[in-house]
């Protein structure tokens, strides 16, 4: 069946230092979303990425799309603590399908 | 604007018992879909729930049952409770009618707890 990876299961940064997370789909997609969940939260929606090679940018926030569309990645410029979460992609395919989440931690 | 409520936030059942969740979509929503999250995973689909049927179902076993009513809200339900059954249960709305795009709003979770 439809699976997605997300990788790594965790990162623990500087503040100001970068942050990547990388998800993988065994199935060709027909999107891509992001969610952040803030400790003790609930996921809650970043953004929908629907075109192949797709590139989105949210304020420090940069999400692409791969072209063969079974991959994706966020990047964070500059973290700062209140980026602190886990991050989830979520693939569309038959289903809505969520990876593992990276969780991230800041370190003031 | 109401967001998505979910009831009970927390409750505790012991094995063998039987439970039931509720959720109240976003105003303006007309799908619900249901999430299982076991502590540091990502929520694994349940079922899906549009026009009071049920559209899509992940890989859970029976004992996993729903219902949508006719103004949107749905009920998780869960029999003969097992210990692996203890975990956060989001309910997630969306608008699918006309926009076809199944973009999550979840709520707070109920989180269950089975002795």
């Amino acid at each position: 069946g439809q699976q997605v990876m997300q990788i790594p299961q965790y990162q623990h940064v500087q503040e100001g230092e970068d942050f990547t997370t990388y998800c993988n789909s065994s199935t060709t997609l027909s999107n891509i979303q992001w969610y952040k969940q803030r400790p003790g939260g609930h996921p809650v929606f970043l953004i929908q990425l629907v075109k192949s090679g797709e590139v989105k940018k949210q304020k420090r926030l940069t999400f692409q799309f791969g072209e063969a569309k079974k991959n994706s990645s966020l990047h964070i410029t500059a973290t700062q603590t209140t980026d602190v979460g886990t991050y989830f992609c979520a693939g569309q395919g038959n289903k809505l399908v969520f990876g593992a989440g990276t969780i991230l931690r800041v370190k003031s | 604007d109401a967001g998505v409520t979910q009831s009970p936030t927390h409750l505790i059942k012991t094995r063998g018992q039987q439970v039931t969740l509720r959720c109240s979509p976003k105003s303006g929503h007309d799908t619900v879909s249901w999430y299982q999250q076991a502590l540091g995973q990502g929520p694994q689909f349940i079922f899906q729930y549009y026009e009071e049927e049920e559209r899509q179902r992940g890989n859970f076993p029976d004992r996993f049952s729903g219902h949508q009513f006719p103004n949107y809200s749905s009920e998780l339900n869960v029999n003969a409770l097992l210990l692996g059954d203890s975990a956060l249960y989001l309910c997630a709305s969306s608008f699918l009618k006309t926009s076809g795009a199944n973009v999550l709003t979840f709520g707070a979770g109920s989180r269950l707890t089975v002795l």
